[in-house]
């Protein structure tokens, strides 16, 4: 069975400084891995997904991931970070047996200070 | 355009009660997931709808959970004697085709809360 560890429940930056959210995943074969992030009180919300095309995948609002099959990794990253930015994010990958499950990650709540 | 839309967007209810959660998912799409955010949680998986082909009812939790979806149209969630622990966010999702690298659309949710 596929699964995704987030590493950290909480991270905390300064408004302007880079954001790191950290993601690990196991699957025995290539997978497709996806980041959501869900503001408060709204719908959860695709941000950027890795489809075994380009290894950096480009998302909205600035945000970048880089799949890493040597260190099974999909990192979420932001060189600067903005205050709309504090939400919960969630890294998820696919589980491709007939359907898209997706399989969810327990998530990673940034906080964004001044 | 409309996206997913889910009711009511939260419920109150007393242990024992039957509850019924309500998605209206994205014109034309053919697929629909229901999913479980408990607190704290990521979202498990439910059950998933595709077309007339019979659901995939592999996430659902126990025999009181139950859904039913009328062709590619609205989807009714039920959940029979309600327990505290099925006190969470359901969330409903739906997509345009079934392929693994598809995007799902989510609706704002339903909290539940059983007393």
């Amino acid at each position: 069975a596929q699964s995704v560890t987030q590493l950290d429940s909480h991270v905390s930056v300064s408004e302007g400084t880079p954001v790191l959210l950290r993601c690990n995943y196991s699957s025995s074969y290539s997978p497709s891995l996806f980041w959501y992030v869900q503001h408060p009180n709204k719908g959860l919300q695709l941000l950027l997904k890795y489809t075994s095309a380009a290894t950096l995948v480009k998302g909205i609002n600035g945000f970048e991931a880089e799949f890493k099959k040597s260190e099974t990794s999909f990192h979420l990253t932001k060189p600067s970070a903005h205050m709309s930015d504090a939400a919960e994010y969630f890294c998820v990958v696919s589980d491709t047996t007939g359907f898209q499950k997706l399989v969810f990650g327990t998530g990673t709540r940034l906080l964004v200070s001044p | 355009g409309a996206g997913v839309s889910q009711s009511p967007s939260n419920k109150v209810t007393e242990k024992g009660k039957d509850v019924e959660l309500r998605c209206d998912p994205i014109s034309g799409h053919t697929a629909l997931y229901w999913y479980r955010q408990r607190l704290g949680q990521g979202l498990e998986f439910l059950i998933y709808f595709q077309g007339n082909s019979a659901p995939d009812k592999s996430g659902l939790p126990s025999d009181r959970f139950s859904a039913e979806r009328t062709g590619e149209s609205v989807s009714t969630l039920t959940i029979q004697r309600t327990q505290q622990e099925d006190s969470a966010v359901y969330l409903c999702a739906s997509g345009a085709r079934d392929s693994s690298t598809d995007t799902q659309y989510f609706g704002p949710g339903t909290r539940l809360t059983v007393l």
